[in-house]
């Protein structure tokens, strides 16, 4: 079956400008998160929604980053304002639930890289 | 704070030979275990978790991880190499009260020698 999907691949911006990145989350999963992957680092926690809404979102570095899920299923990460050191791979995850009580794994899309110039 | 650590950048080993990835963790509550793969300009592939019971966790592609409660390491571990294998490894950990986020260790970079 399908796995995640981020589009797009990568992306390249000028500082200043706004930027959206999509995920597509395995289908019938509930639990959507997204992270960040600075160049030479393990990824960091941004924020994560259980079905619409976000459940947790301690990992957004500030009011320039938003993300949406609407109808429980596609989000979208958006990004105000880019900076250069913004510049990093986006990845997004899903899991079956959200509070596996077994330790539900998550699955990782591609990932999106963001070059902020 | 949880917290994971990796305390080799990289790890060289000979093909055929058997490997050791290591990690160690610091939670509050009951340790959730992770270890993925990642290949270049690829995402994260998930390898294999620890919840509860045996310490010995098998996984894909051959893994395996040993949970040391006493000495909080979850290390991976294959015991013949391939080249293939060569790529960069992650541990993760997941605090056992419900918080859904994995912290992640700034990975370990594997390669396999022929």
């Amino acid at each position: 079956g399908a796995g995640v999907s981020q589009t797009p691949s990568n992306k390249v911006t000028e500082k200043g400008k706004y930027v959206e990145l999509r995920c597509d989350p395995i289908s019938g999963h509930t639990a959507l998160y997204w992270y960040r992957q600075s160049l030479g680092q393990g990824p960091e926690f941004l924020i994560y929604f259980q079905g619409t809404g976000a459940a947790d979102d301690s990992g957004l570095p500030n009011d320039r980053f938003f993300a949406v899920r609407p109808e429980g299923s596609v989000s979208t990460l958006k990004i105000q304002r880019t900076e250069r050191g913004d510049s990093a791979v986006y990845l997004c995850a899903s899991s079956l639930f959200p509070r596996g009580g077994l330790g539900e794994t998550q699955y990782f899309g591609p990932g999106t890289r963001l070059l902020v110039l | 704070a949880q917290s994971v650590a990796q305390p080799e950048d990289q790890v060289n080993v000979a093909e055929g030979n058997p490997l050791t990835v290591k990690c160690t963790y610091s939670v509050s509550g009951n340790p959730y275990l992770f270890w993925y793969v990642q290949y270049p300009n690829r995402g994260l592939q998930f390898l294999l978790k620890y919840i509860t019971g045996d310490n010995l966790v098998k996984g894909s592609y051959g893994f395996e991880a040993e949970f040391n409660k006493s000495q909080t390491s979850f290390h991976l571990k294959k015991p013949s190499a391939l080249v293939s294998d060569s790529a960069l490894y992650f541990c993760a950990v997941r605090e056992g009260r419900g918080y859904n986020k994995l912290i992640f260790g700034a990975g370990t970079r594997l390669a396999v020698h022929p």
